[in-house]
C-alpha cells in the first residue's frame, strides 16, 4: 500500500454520526483495516474489508469500493470515548506489512 | 487473548548509547512487527519478521537492527542511539494468515539526550 490519505482531524457532536474518509493507491490490493487509538494507549482493530461492500459492527461500519481505491469508516451514535486516533491501513497482495495513513483524531464533543 | 508485551513503557538514553527494545508475543503468531510513530507522520515500519531468524526491512531500517531467536520474542536494537530516534515505538504480532490483523503492544516511549 502506498498514498493512503485521510482527513488530518475531525469534531463532531456526541449522539452524531462521523464519516472518516481513506484513499490510497497500491499494485495489489489485499485489504484495509481499520484501527482505533486512544492517545498514549496501542492500536486495536476495528475493522476489516478485502471485497467491496459495507461491513457493520455495531456503532461502527467500514466501506470499501476497490475500484476508487477508497473506504470510509462511520461511527454512529457518537460517545465521548469514541474520541480517539483512527488510522487506515491497506496490506498489498503477498505481503505480510501494512501501511499506514497517518491517522485522523476525532474529537467528540457534548 | 492475545498479548503482546513490550520491555519497558518510558526509556531515557543518552546520544551513542546502544539500546535494546524487547517484544514478546503469547499467541504463537507468526509474523512480528518493529514501528515508530512520530505526530503527523503516522505509524512508519522499521522492520518485521515472517518466522525464527528471518527479517526484512521495512520503510525506515536505517539506524536500526532486530534479532528474532525465538518465535515470542523479536527484538529492536538502536546500534548508537541518536537524538532524532526519540520517538514512540510500537511492536505488533500477526498470525500469518487469513485476515491477519496486527495486535500492537502497549509501546516504548524512548528519549534520546
Amino acid at each position: 500500500g502506498q498514498n493512503i490519505d485521510q482527513p488530518t482531524e475531525m469534531t463532531a457532536t456526541e449522539g452524531a454520526i462521523v464519516q472518516i474518509n481513506c484513499t490510497y493507491q497500491t499494485s495489489g490490493f489485499n485489504g484495509l483495516f481499520w484501527y482505533q487509538q486512544h492517545a498514549g494507549e496501542a492500536p486495536t482493530f476495528l475493522s476489516y474489508n478485502v471485497l467491496d461492500g459495507l461491513e457493520e459492527k455495531g456503532r461502527f461500519s467500514s466501506f470499501l469500493s476497490r475500484s476508487k481505491g477508497y473506504s470510509y469508516l462511520l461511527l454512529k451514535e457518537l460517545q465521548m470515548k469514541d474520541s480517539a486516533s483512527y488510522l487506515c491501513a491497506v496490506r498489498d497482495w503477498g505481503d505480510y506489512k501494512l501501511s499506514f495513513g497517518a491517522g485522523t483524531t476525532v474529537t467528540v464533543r457534548a | 487473548d492475545v498479548k503482546v508485551t513490550q520491555s519497558s513503557r518510558y526509556l531515557v538514553k543518552r546520544t551513542g548509547e546502544k539500546v535494546f527494545l524487547e517484544c514478546v508475543q503469547d499467541m504463537d503468531h507468526e509474523n512480528m512487527f518493529w514501528y515508530r510513530q512520530d505526530p503527523g507522520l503516522g505509524l512508519r515500519l522499521i522492520y518485521f519478521s515472517y518466522d525464527v531468524k528471518m527479517k526484512e526491512k521495512g520503510d525506515i531500517p536505517e539506524g536500526y537492527s532486530v534479532s528474532r531467536e525465538k518465535k515470542e520474542r523479536f527484538s529492536l536494537i538502536l546500534e548508537s542511539a541518536s537524538t532524532n530516534q526519540t520517538s514512540m515505538y510500537l511492536c505488533a504480532s500477526s498470525l500469518g494468515r487469513g485476515k491477519d490483523e496486527q495486535f500492537f503492544g502497549p509501546g516504548t516511549r524512548l528519549t534520546v539526550l
